[in-house]
């Protein structure tokens, strides 16, 4: 599986659009962008997926770029809730099992 | 709600002293993972059962035991608890058969040894 790059921190005032940036640079043709997230003393929680299109969920929204080697995240009104990390996670999208492998991720801090 | 439930949420033992973690699913998911997660480290994948099948990843202790009696519950068994294995301990839940490829994680067990 390809390996990600997360900024480690990044703050966003509530209400405002969060944009969180991702590296896949050594991105596979048919690997996946996988976003999760954990709040704190919580378990991961999944967010997103996407292969080239640009995807959109009642949580987030996915945009990836047309090389497919960089990825945003985007939770278009942040509130306090959303203060967590998030992971971007590649790997490919399997009939089978899928593992995730985890890297550090960016720590948001949404602040009032 | 269909969910992934860990009990016990917080566990405590000694040093050396055999543990078992216990996650149980209502989601009828056929593949269970167990991941640890160390203090402000990320969660790592210690192995996952597809049904019955167990897959260990190369990396896990032999200390490190899984159960997996039916669809629904899973145990992780820790046989010589040591220091380092203080951690938080996911379990989570996914369904590749019915296309879904998310996983469904768990609160976790949160093991502290003394």
């Amino acid at each position: 599986d390809a390996k990600t790059t997360q900024p480690p921190s990044m703050d966003c005032a509530e209400g405002r659009a969060a944009n969180l940036p991702c590296n896949h640079s050594t991105i596979s043709g048919n690997e996946y962008v996988y976003w999760y997230r954990q709040i704190h003393s919580q378990g991961p929680q999944y967010i997103i997926h996407g292969l080239k299109n640009n995807e959109t969920n009642e949580m987030a929204s996915l945009i990836i770029t047309e090389d497919r080697k960089s990825s945003t995240l985007i939770l278009p009104h942040a509130t306090l809730r959303d203060t967590a990390v998030y992971y971007c996670i590649v790997r490919v999208h399997s009939s089978n099992t899928g593992k995730l492998i985890f890297g550090q991720g960016t720590t948001l801090q949404v602040k009032p | 709600d269909a969910m992934v439930i860990q009990n016990p949420r917080y566990q405590v033992t000694q040093f050396g002293k055999p543990v078992t973690l216990s996650c149980s699913q209502t989601l009828n998911h056929n593949v269970m993972y167990w991941y640890q997660q160390k203090s402000s480290q990320a969660p790592k994948l210690l192995f996952h059962y597809y049904d019955k099948d167990f897959n260990n990843e190369a990396d896990t202790p032999d200390n490190f035991q899984s159960r997996r009696p039916n669809t629904s519950f899973c145990f992780l068994d820790i046989r010589s608890p040591g220091l380092g294995d203080a951690a938080m301990y996911l379990c989570a839940t996914s369904n590749p058969l019915g296309g879904g490829d998310e996983q469904f994680f768990g609160p976790g067990t949160r093991l502290t040894v003394l």
